[in-house]
């Protein structure tokens, strides 16, 4: 059972303009979301997290917005470069002790590719 | 400060075959993890380790099995390996308080 859902599974934008990753989520127990950025030959790399007492948080040009009623949560990549092209991947952690705690669940994964 | 480190990069073994993965994490994290990412299943949780025990085990079948030793560094071994176990193997480190893990590059595992 796919507990995350992540969408799209790719995505192409213009230098510039700002990409949205979202994601689902089913298990209530989550208390710790992250997003990981991955270039290829590399591991997974955090990106920036958010706890769900937050509706939005902010680092840099990588924003996370939080929607803990309908259980969904996005990142905004505000004027996106070529770096940025890689494989994003949103996940939700259990932090307290309990089933399925201590383990990061993560969605497919999107490849975004950003064209100058 | 050294990242997570994974030894060896690249693997290629036979079908039937066993292979130990070996994983070092940050200095003074505790808390050691192991993942199997793949094209069609994505990144899977294997199982967890804290202070050599193991906290929690993901869904993969009995010839998966790791282990933690007093130092924190971890190693994860496949028994009988199958064509389907070829991978992009991951570990990674949390001080376990911070929940932001580490992940190291991986081990690249081809079955043959």
């Amino acid at each position: 059972q796919q507990q995350v859902k992540q969408s799209p599974q790719s995505l192409i934008v213009q230098k510039g303009g700002i990409p949205i990753i979202n994601c689902a989520y089913e298990n209530t127990a989550f208390d710790y979301f992250p997003w990981y950025q991955q270039f290829p030959g590399k591991g997974p790399a955090l990106l920036i997290a958010i706890r769900p007492d937050v509706s939005e948080k902010k680092e840099g040009r990588f924003t996370i917005s939080f929607n803990k009623s309908a259980k969904q949560f996005s990142l905004h990549i505000m004027d996106s470069q070529p770096g940025d092209s890689a494989t994003y991947f949103c996940a939700a952690y259990r932090t307290y002790s309990g089933a399925g705690s201590y383990q990061l669940t993560f969605g497919k994964g999107t490849k975004l590719s950003v064209i100058p | 400060k050294a990242g997570v480190t994974q030894t060896p990069r690249y693997l290629i073994k036979t079908r039937g075959q066993q292979v130990t993965l070996s994983c070092s994490p940050i200095s003074g994290h505790r808390s050691v993890s192991w993942y199997q990412q793949t094209p069609g299943q994505g990144l899977q949780f294997l199982f967890e380790y804290f202070s050599e025990t193991q906290r929690n085990k993901g869904n993969f079948p009995g010839r998966f099995s790791g282990r933690q030793f007093s130092n924190s560094r971890s190693e994860m071994n496949v028994s009988t390996l199958e064509l389907g176990d070829s991978a992009l193997y991951l570990c990674a480190s949390n001080w376990d308080q911070n929940y932001g893990y580490t992940f190291g590059s991986g081990t690249r595992l081809t079955v043959v």
